[in-house]
């Protein structure tokens, strides 16, 4: 178990919709990414959030868009969705931004499914 | 930018062969490197890492050694068992991680 949890575990939706992703990262841990696991894409880094704020941004479609809280959890929002956002959505925390190389730990990931 | 280049797979072995997958990587400034795994129907799971030049990483039975000279960072592991079938990622990290594409690995008993 890595401390970070996310809900829901399977979300099935249609095309057109919106839906949330949650992560609530370890605790102590200040930073939060958000990578997309498809099968013609691979994994991919979509954005990161440090303390409240974004820090880097990946290949993250303009449809979709995050936010990270004061209580450090984070949200990723996904909207119009396409067939073609079906996938496994993982998040990962880790503790502390001024090292680039700090390890991130990974929750169990949320399966989209669009149909 | 940077990049991960990892072998095709499926990657098929008899139990108690000898496991190599290869990892060779682009990248600016010193990146840590990792190898991750994922069991079927999983999350991402971390096997090892290496955070500079020449350091070997290992965790149960596999090992990678960051290599600068050859920018590479290959897994390997003396004697695979069915329970090791999974996929298998290696990644570099400088903020991010920044993925290969991902090495299926399947064991036969």
């Amino acid at each position: 178990d890595s401390g970070v949890t996310q809900t829901p575990k399977h979300l099935i939706t249609a095309t057109g919709q919106r839906v949330t992703l949650r992560c609530s990262p370890r605790s102590g841990d200040l930073s939060v990414y958000w990578y997309q696991q498809s099968l013609d894409q691979g994994l991919q880094f979509l954005i990161q959030y440090y303390n409240g704020e974004e820090r880097a941004k990946g290949n993250i479609l303009e449809r979709f868009s995050a936010q990270q809280f004061p209580d450090l959890h984070s949200e990723l929002n996904l909207s119009s969705l396409e067939l073609g956002d079906s996938a496994l959505y993982f998040c990962a925390s880790s503790s502390n931004l001024r090292d680039s190389n700090n390890e991130q730990f990974f929750g169990p990931g949320t399966r989209l499914t669009v149909l | 930018g940077d990049s991960v280049t990892q072998m095709e797979g499926p990657v098929t072995l008899s139990e108690e062969a000898f496991l190599t997958i290869n990892c060779t990587y682009t990248a600016t400034g010193y990146p840590s490197l990792f190898w991750y795994v994922q069991y079927p129907g999983e999350g991402l799971q971390l096997l090892l890492k290496a955070t500079k030049a020449d350091d070997k990483g290992s965790n149960k039975g596999f090992e990678a050694t960051y290599r600068k000279e050859t920018t590479s960072f290959h897994l390997e592991k003396g004697s695979v068992q069915v329970s090791d079938s999974a996929v298998y990622f290696c990644a570099l990290q400088h903020y991010q991680l920044i993925w290969g594409a991902g090495t299926k690995l399947i064991i036969k008993p």
